[in-house]
């Protein structure tokens, strides 16, 4: 069974612009979660969501959105880019999103914003 | 504010002796992950803990938790090379398991 994938691996973008991160759930799985990754913040939580509804919200800004598609994959956005928003960003999935479930996490995307 | 709190934040060990990673968190929950994470990659998921009392082992590694103390361990046994990396816990906030509150990490070496 093919792992999380995450496209792109590597972005570099400006201040002002936006971008917008894609994941591609393991087959069969529902939930898909996503994470920011910073050497000062650790590993913070975004959004997490299950069957197209988005269930659960970190605490980020509004500039952070994201969807799911009925396919369960998923895309995160974030516009007027800001030089703090430099980090890793990663997609988890789990099949049903329950409490016994596993997460499975891809290998991230790395945004750096200049 | 929920706090999740790891130490040591480095540990450097020899082979074949044994430590503990302590995980202190500061909200009610009684669902706890373990992770590991090797120099630029991703997350992998190590143990899930969804009760006072819960034990797992896997191989050299075993955690446990504690609710009514927030405390979760991760005892290491007679640690190998292999093992080198950094160890996360996450406490699950609100439904499911993907709503995790990641604690700041214990960068672990294991010198041969």
């Amino acid at each position: 069974k093919a792992g999380v994938t995450q496209t792109p691996r590597y972005l570099i973008k400006t201040r002002g612009q936006q971008v917008t991160l894609s994941c591609s759930p393991i087959s069969g799985h529902r939930s898909v979660s996503w994470y920011q990754q910073t050497p000062g913040q650790g590993l913070q939580f975004l959004f997490e969501y299950f069957s197209e509804t988005q269930r659960n919200k970190g605490n980020f800004p509004g500039r952070f959105s994201g969807r799911q598609f009925s396919n369960s994959r998923s895309e995160m956005n974030v516009s007027t880019l800001e030089l703090g928003d430099s980090a890793l960003y990663l997609c988890a999935s789990s099949a049903h999103g329950l409490d016994t479930d596993t997460q499975y996490f891809g290998p991230g995307t790395r945004l750096t914003v200049l | 504010e929920l706090k999740v709190e790891q130490n040591p934040l480095f540990l450097s060990m020899q082979e074949g002796k044994n430590y503990t990673i302590y995980c202190n968190y500061s909200t009610t929950s009684d669902r706890l992950y373990w992770y590991r994470q090797d120099p630029g990659k991703s997350l992998e998921s190590l143990f899930v803990l969804l009760s006072n009392g819960a034990v797992k082992q896997e191989g050299r590694l075993m955690a446990s938790l504690d609710t009514k103390a927030r405390l979760s361990t991760l005892h290491i046994t007679a640690a190998v090379h292999d093992l080198s990396a950094t160890y996360f816990c996450a406490v699950a906030l609100g439904a499911g398991a993907n709503n995790l509150f990641f604690g700041t990490g214990t960068r672990l070496t294991v010198i041969p």
